[in-house]
């Protein structure tokens, strides 16, 4: 069993349309990062988030933090052939022995 | 570009061979670390070294024999490896603050990563 576990494993959507990635725990983490990685390239990060029921945007991408800090969301609004990518989060503190563990990954592809 | 590089980008070696992957930072970091990416598996911490030193070993096989000889330059050294090691192998690198709580849970910077095939 994972410590995160990201769904789905795989999206596949029409450019326009609008796309949520779920990160998901049993266990509480000090903070959480996104990044996204496309084919050939290392991950990037996109965000940290660090309070529980925080917000954070990033152009047509929001990102919460769930109030209990076990869980987060990824949406992104009205998506581009550029967002596609592997979707990666990963929680930080205690639960995760003081390292970055990440989740399984969700692969996002946006067709034109 | 990220500020971290690794080559080779591409290395594809027979289970008897030796090879070596580099990685280097560009960032003034003070911690770099190894990654293994495999197919339907998370994002795997092998190594991390701080400083020189190595302040993390995730119970790694003795196959793969890490090297950081200063703070901008990692190595993985590879020998005898198994045609499950194939993955790809991602270096990262990080400013570690001193007492902050969750000492590698800072933004990690990624290099593009060396695509292993071990046949």
């Amino acid at each position: 069993t994972q410590l995160l576990e990201q769904s789905p494993q795989f999206l596949s959507i029409q450019e326009g349309e609008n796309l949520t990635v779920y990160c998901n725990s049993s266990s509480v983490f000090s903070s959480l990062q996104w990044y996204r990685q496309e084919p050939g390239e290392g991950p990037v990060l996109l965000v940290t988030v660090v309070t529980g029921g925080e917000v954070k945007k990033l152009k047509r991408l929001t990102f919460q933090f769930g109030d209990a800090r076990k869980d987060s969301s990824l949406h992104i609004t009205a998506a581009q052939p550029g967002d596609t990518g592997l979707y990666l989060c990963a929680g930080a503190g205690r639960a995760a022995g003081n390292k970055l563990t990440f989740g399984g990954g969700t692969r996002v592809l946006v067709k034109p | 570009e990220t500020g971290v590089t690794q080559t080779p980008r591409h290395l594809v070696m027979g289970m008897t061979n030796k090879k070596s992957l580099k990685c280097e930072q560009h960032l003034g970091h003070n911690a770099m670390y190894w990654y293994k990416q495999s197919a339907k598996k998370p994002l795997e911490l092998m190594f991390v070294y701080n400083f020189k030193e190595q302040t993390e070993n995730n119970s790694v096989p003795s196959r793969f024999s890490p090297e950081c000889p200063n703070s901008s330059h990692l190595f993985l050294h590879l020998h005898t490896l198994q045609p499950e090691d194939s993955a790809l192998y991602l270096c990262a690198s990080s400013q570690q603050v001193p007492g902050l709580a969750g000492g590698y849970t800072d933004t990690q910077y990624f290099g593009p990563g060396t695509r292993l095939t071990v046949l």
